[in-house]
């Protein structure tokens, strides 16, 4: 069973299209994230949820627009894809908020053309 | 911005222990210390976390100097495996806190 399970793995796009990336968590946690790794590997902190509600918003384009219909699931649209957004995007979730033991997704990856 | 300072990269033989150290001379009273890994294409992966204590796991164990100012991450029997990118990260635990993530130390264990 995957605790933490992201769809698609890997996309492939043209500039200017909409995408969106799934998350879901089997292990009944309150918490969950999206990450971003650029090619330089940086991994970067970009939202988080509690419960379906918006708790850290970095300093992201509106072009992303996080969606957590309940609290497994924590969705990930983004709007007039650039190619600067090409990275791979990684799904996480925490049993609590606060706690730094997070679990991360296999992560998606993202290529726009 | 991270708050740990470590080597960008490490070798260690198959079988022997990984020593892989950590500084974080401004870490404050309150600030845990957690060790992440991640595994070529794979998501990052939770290690072990410690306050003060040394702390073991099944995966490793984590030594904290007793003025708290750096820390060491230990993998007792290094195996191929365990080359990856280990991270240390310094936060507190409180809501709305982001772990942040630093380089990191490329670990290479060889056979």
């Amino acid at each position: 069973d995957t605790a933490v399970s992201q769809t698609p793995k890997y996309l492939v796009t043209q500039m200017g299209n909409d995408k969106s990336i799934k998350c879901e968590q089997n292990l009944g946690h309150d918490t969950m994230y999206w990450y971003k790794q650029d090619s330089k590997k940086f991994l970067k902190i970009m939202f988080s949820y509690n419960n379906k509600e918006l708790i850290i918003n970095e300093t992201v384009p509106n072009r992303f627009s996080p969606k957590s219909p309940d609290k497994a699931h924590l969705n990930l649209h983004i709007n007039s894809l650039e190619l600067g957004d090409s990275a791979v995007y990684f799904c996480a979730s925490s049993p609590r908020q606060g706690t730094g033991e997070l679990f991360f997704g296999e992560g998606s990856r993202l290529t726009v053309l | 911005d991270a708050k740990t300072t470590q080597p960008p990269s490490m070798d260690c033989a198959e079988g022997r222990a990984a020593n892989l150290p950590c500084n974080h001379s401004t870490i404050s009273g309150n600030e845990y210390v957690y060790w992440y890994r991640q595994i070529h294409s794979q998501g990052p992966q939770y290690i072990i976390h410690g306050l003060k204590n040394n702390e073991t796991n099944e995966m490793a164990s984590l030594i904290i100097t007793e003025d708290r100012k750096s820390s060491t991450l230990i993998l007792p029997h290094a195996t191929l495996r365990d080359t990856a990118v280990y991270y240390c990260i310094v936060r507190v635990d409180q809501a709305g806190t982001a772990l942040i993530f630093g380089k990191g130390t490329t670990l290479s264990v060889s056979s």
